[in-house]
């Protein structure tokens, strides 16, 4: 156990909607990233906030978009779903973004896009 | 921009025994680190292994133990007296060592292994 929870478990959207994907960090970890890993696929990195500001933003579109919150909460949020990002999301978090930090995993949120 | 590849997509090893995953990297970066993750049926990602690449001393964790060629830019890893429940997918990652760039990891795509009782 990491102690870093997800929710839901899994999620299945129409093409077009939006959606939310929610992250529990580990108290006191104030860096939280967020990776999409694709079938048969290693992850890739979407995005980190720190302290509640993006710190750090990989190669997707702005329809992925992130929150923080001071309770060590975190959302992601996809508008306009496209059937590609079905996939496993999963959120990392750390104590803070320095390269000595260890991420902690969560057990990912499946979205499938019909 | 760094890649990182592993190139055994599936591999099994007998129980007891022992197995190598490889994985190699690119980057023009002098300074970073190099990860290996599990990653179970559960789906949660494991932290193994991590290597500096400033240390040419090969890290090892119990059963777990690197082989960091920095030069060949390679990063392989051995589990020693394999159990079932190393059963997982492994993947290798690589993190730029910057206080600027945070700590984003570059992952490869993954090798298999089943650990056959």
């Amino acid at each position: 156990e990491t102690g870093v929870t997800q929710s839901p478990t899994h999620l299945i959207k129409t093409r077009g909607q939006q959606v939310t994907l929610r992250c529990s960090s580990q108290s006191g970890h104030n860096t939280v990233s967020w990776y999409q890993q694709a079938l048969g696929q290693g992850p890739q990195f979407i995005f980190q906030y720190y302290r509640e500001e993006e710190n750090g933003r990989g190669n997707f579109p702005p329809r992925f978009s992130g929150l923080q919150f001071p309770n060590y909460s975190s959302e992601l949020n996809v508008n306009a779903l496209e059937l590609d990002d079905s996939a496993l999301y999963l959120c990392a978090s750390s104590p803070g973004f320095f390269y000595t930090d260890t991420q902690y995993f969560g057990p990912g949120t499946r979205l499938t896009v019909l | 921009a760094q890649t990182v590849t592993q190139s055994q997509p599936e591999m099994s090893v007998q129980e007891a025994e022992t197995v190598t995953l490889s994985c190699t990297y690119d980057t023009s970066e002098s300074n970073y680190y190099l990860f290996w993750y599990k990653q179970p049926p559960s789906r949660q990602m494991i932290l193994v292994i991590r290597q500096e690449a400033y240390k040419q001393q090969n890290a090892t964790e119990n059963r777990f133990s690197v082989n960091f060629q920095k030069a060949a830019k390679s990063f392989s890893l051995k589990i020693s007296d394999s159990q079932l429940g190393d059963t997982a997918m492994y993947f290798c990652a690589f993190m730029k060592q910057s206080n600027n760039a945070g700590n984003m990891l570059t992952f490869g795509g993954g090798t298999r292994l089943m650990v056959k009782p």
